[in-house]
């Protein structure tokens, strides 16, 4: 149980374009989602937190205006990363708890979307 | 925030021995501690958690040492093999999860 499905896997984009990677909670639904950042050899950096019916909440120095963060449904969170550059260049994950967050559930990710920007 | 630092940055064990991995973090309001494996290109996996009214925690060849008034713990890894080489992440958290800077494990035969 606890399945968390990422989309798409890999894609690469061109500069100045715009790319939506989908989160989806298969098998339990997540009132909150979080999206990770991680470069090359790098740790996981928390970019923002999803509430659904809500705003998110972006960490410091994450654009919200660029990293656009709609979570629609108990079941489903979007990340539309806005006129990418190539530093955007990334793997993004998504992850969900199943209950509310208070610290003790642990975690499940998506598979991660490698972002390339050219 | 929380900060949570990570030590060592690279392990390297020959097959069969022990590995550590050691995290400390800031906030002593920290109350659940997650550990996670990462093979390259692919997802974080837990492998082991910890919460603040335990200190110890085993599964198998895996153990999480915990000590709330030191605030750190620790990751031990007995009777290593090939298949443990992967990057290990520590985590704290109390209601969103800050990871360790991550630890290269490589078990040489």
């Amino acid at each position: 149980g606890a399945v968390v499905s990422q989309h798409p896997s890999w894609v690469i984009c061109k500069s100045g374009t715009s790319v939506k990677i989908e989160c989806r909670s298969l098998d339990f639904q997540a009132t909150t989602m979080f999206w990770y950042r991680q470069f090359p050899k790098q740790s996981l950096m928390l970019m923002a937190t999803s509430n659904e019916g809500s705003k998110a909440t972006y960490e410091q120095g994450v654009e919200k205006d660029k990293f656009l963060i709609n979570h629609a449904s108990l079941t489903l969170s979007t990340l539309t990363v806005t006129s990418a550059h190539p530093e955007d260049s990334s793997f993004y994950i998504c992850s969900a708890v199943p209950t509310p967050v208070g610290g003790w559930s642990p975690l499940h990710f998506g598979n991660g979307t490698r972002l390339t920007v050219t | 925030g929380e900060n949570v630092e990570q030590h060592p940055s690279t392990l390297s064990v020959q097959e069969g021995d022990s590995a550590v991995i050691k995290c400390t973090y800031s906030d002593s309001a920290s109350n659940y501690f997650p550990w996670y494996k990462q093979e390259l290109g692919k997802r974080p996996q837990l492998i082991i958690d910890i919460r603040s009214n335990v200190g110890e925690k085993k599964d198998q060849r895996i153990a999480v040492t915990l000590n709330k008034t030191a605030k750190h713990f620790s990751l031990h890894i007995t009777e290593t093999q090939p298949e443990d080489s992967a990057v290990y992440f520590c985590a704290a958290s109390i209601t969103k999860l800050t990871f360790g800077t991550g630890t290269q494990l490589k078990v040489e035969l």
